[in-house]
């Protein structure tokens, strides 16, 4: 199984300010013969299922504000928040759907500071 | 747009079994496949496997292999999710999700969650 690790577990930012949080996994997730790095993160408030962000590593979901921004190739990836809004206040995983089983992150707490 | 609509909260005794239902509805779904994750109190996110509505193919993860069991009824849309010998460690929401594509199983589309309880 490839393993997903988060970091931080959770992290305090000021509003207006960036948040990142990285995933790195056990094995590269990077398809050589599509370039496509198998690699989605999601979003969870609290009693709400998540909600997906990117996908493709840093592919943006219809919808999901500029602000939102993946990056990152094989096993280390970031997810980066700009201009931090009260909104954001959340759960956030990462994904990887190149084998199964399709395994997420731990999660990282995000909050304001 | 897409709906997943799952069946209700469940309390079960240690040892039973659980089914959970997710109804899928709407204009154009455009994949056939349900997916299931788990979300256990205070943890994370966890996948259990998944089944394509027309076909009835299935695939699950390893270590719930023997004790899940997922049908589905290809005329209503619905995917079924059961589970067995259930312990307190089966404590958990479970959510039904569509994938992006039949080889692209991020999850654009969720059920609101099924809140399954394991209690003597």
């Amino acid at each position: 199984d490839i393993v997903m690790t988060q970091s931080p577990d959770s992290l305090a930012v000021s509003l207006g300010e960036r948040a990142t949080i990285k995933c790195k996994s056990s094995q590269s997730v990077l398809l050589s013969t599509k370039n496509k790095n198998y690699l989605a993160w999601y979003q969870q408030k609290p009693g709400q299922p998540p909600k997906l962000l990117i996908y493709w590593a840093s592919t943006r979901e219809s919808g999901v504000p500029d602000r939102f921004s993946g990056s990152g190739s094989g096993t280390d990836f970031t997810l980066t928040i700009s201009n931090l809004q009260a909104e954001d206040v959340a759960l956030y995983y990462c994904q990887q759907y190149y084998s199964t089983p399709h395994t997420f992150g731990q999660g990282t707490k995000l909050e304001i500071k | 747009q897409i709906q997943l609509v799952q069946s209700g909260a469940e309390v079960k005794k240690p040892g039973a079994s659980v089914k959970v239902s997710c109804k899928a509805s709407g204009s154009s779904l455009s994949t056939s496949y349900i997916h299931w994750v788990r979300q256990a109190p205070g943890h994370g996110l966890e996948w259990l496997g998944w089944i394509n509505l027309n076909s009835g193919a299935i695939t699950y993860a390893q270590r719930f292999e023997g004790r899940v069991t997922l049908t589905r009824d290809a005329s209503s849309n619905t995917a079924f999710m059961e589970l067995s010998r259930l312990t307190s460690a089966d404590t958990a929401v479970y959510f039904c999700a569509k994938p992006y594509s039949s080889n692209s199983a991020f999850f654009d589309f969720w059920g609101q969650g099924s809140l399954v309880t394991v209690s003597s």
